[in-house]
């Protein structure tokens, strides 16, 4: 268990729609990225916020958007869903041991668009 | 932009044998750190090793072992005595300190028995 909570786990939605990802970094982290993973585009970085801020951007489509609140929560809303949206969610939350940052990754948000 | 190519989509080995994944990057920097995560069928990534590049020795964690080889920017992953539970797709990752993860494809693992 890395100490990351993505909920849901699984999501089933229709084209068009509009869903929420949520996800709980490890306690003392202030640095969350979202990941996308679908078979076609591999692992690819979205998005990172750092205590409340952007940080970066990566391939991330004008659909989606993220914010992390005060709580150091992160949610990934994605909206007008297509079916190539469908992939695997990853949050993941950072803590720098020995000097060097290094991620840890929740279990991940299945995303199905029908 | 930093790239990561590994390039063996699929390997298999012997339960107890030793096998070694290969994984290469580019980049200009030179201040980084290289990953190995794994991800079993339960999709779950899970952090093999890291190894922090102004670092001449080479990781070692347990059975994992790397080979980093800075000037040939190559970073393989070798497994001793592999076990079943080792079967999983094995991802390369680079990253410049507090910023993305850069994934290669990954090699996908088979431990037969």
């Amino acid at each position: 268990d890395s100490g990351v909570t993505q909920t849901p786990k699984h999501l089933i939605t229709a084209t068009g729609q509009r869903v929420t990802l949520r996800c709980s970094p490890r306690s003392g982290d202030l640095s969350v990225y979202w990941y996308q993973q679908s078979l076609d585009q591999g692992l690819q970085f979205l998005i990172q916020y750092y205590n409340g801020e952007e940080r970066a951007k990566g391939n991330i489509l004008e659909r989606f958007s993220a914010q992390q609140f005060p709580d150091l929560h992160s949610e990934l809303n994605l909206s007008s869903l297509e079916l190539g949206d469908s992939a695997l969610y990853f949050c993941a939350s950072s803590v720098r041991d020995r000097g060097q940052e290094t991620q840890y990754f929740g279990p991940g948000t299945r995303l199905l668009v029908l | 932009a930093q790239t990561v190519t590994q390039s063996q989509p699929e390997m298999s080995v012997q339960e107890a044998e030793t096998v070694t994944l290969s994984c290469t990057y580019d980049t200009s920097e030179n201040n980084y750190y290289l990953f190995w995560y794994k991800q079993p069928p339960s999709r779950q990534m899970i952090l093999v090793i890291r190894q922090e590049a102004y670092k001449q020795q080479n990781a070692t964690e347990n059975r994992f072992s790397v080979n980093f080889q800075k000037a040939a920017k190559s970073f393989s992953l070798k497994i001793s005595d592999s076990q079943l539970g080792d079967t999983a797709m094995y991802f390369c990752a680079f990253e410049t300190s507090g910023s993305r993860l850069t994934f290669g494809e990954g090699t996908q693992l088979t431990v037969n028995p």
